[in-house]
């Protein structure tokens, strides 16, 4: 359906494993993002890059660490975690990274923490 | 920082029935975009408004920007089991280097 795909669909660890969620556009974008989706809760934006280059982040704690080796994909590293960081963690990309660009999200990565 | 509320937060309405949602923002808007979520599905992308007192349509969707381009509304006309989902509003400030920033959705359920 879309041309964003996430890796793994669910994922539950332990507060104290190192894990880390994939994502890959395959729309020739030039922008991605990582946000996270808690219930009752705005979607909230944590990371954003631009042709492989951080431009945003949205004072998001040191356990979640991103890295974009290039355009296509897009990596999320998760250690320590705690159990109110248990949410859906959506990718998205877009043709820029400027905000006048409508977003396409992946299927997400339904994280639980214990 | 710039706000985006949406109401309601919920709605159930009966098939056939139409249905509104509401999203305002604290500060004037460079434009407005509309996504929809299915249950277990992510945020899909609807349209985007650009205009001040814009009005699109999708078939039974009608998106409106306000005149001040600070509010917006999506109306369904005789909701379908289909229309089932999340309605979120994203709005991006006027302001140099404003970032897109999503509504909390409103939750549609339709009776059949």
């Amino acid at each position: 359906e879309t041309g964003v795909t996430q890796t793994p669909r669910h994922l539950v660890m332990g507060m104290t494993n190192k894990k880390s969620l994939k994502c890959e556009q395959h729309l020739g974008h030039n922008a991605m993002y990582w946000y996270k989706q808690s219930a009752k809760k705005p979607l909230e934006l944590m990371f954003v890059y631009s042709l492989e280059e951080r431009v945003e982040n949205n004072s998001v704690p040191s356990r979640f660490s991103p890295e974009c080796p290039n355009s296509s994909h897009l990596f999320l590293h998760l250690h320590t975690l705690q159990p109110e960081d248990s949410a859906l963690y959506l990718c998205a990309s877009s043709q820029d990274w400027n905000p006048s660009y409508e977003q396409y999200f992946g299927p997400g990565t339904r994280l639980t923490v214990t | 920082g710039q706000q985006v509320m949406q109401i309601p937060q919920y709605q159930h309405v009966q098939e056939g029935e139409d249905f509104t949602t509401y999203c305002n923002s604290s500060t004037t808007l460079s434009n407005i975009q509309w996504y929809k979520q299915r249950p277990g599905g992510h945020p899909v992308f609807l349209i985007q408004l650009v205009k001040s007192g814009e009005v699109k349509k999708q078939k039974r969707l009608t998106f409106q920007f306000g005149e001040a381009k600070k509010n917006s509304s999506l109306h369904i006309t005789a909701t379908q089991t289909t229309d089932v989902g999340t309605y979120f509003c994203a709005g991006r400030g006027e302001t140099s280097g404003s970032r897109l920033t999503f509504g909390e959705g409103t939750q549609l359920t339709v009776n059949p």
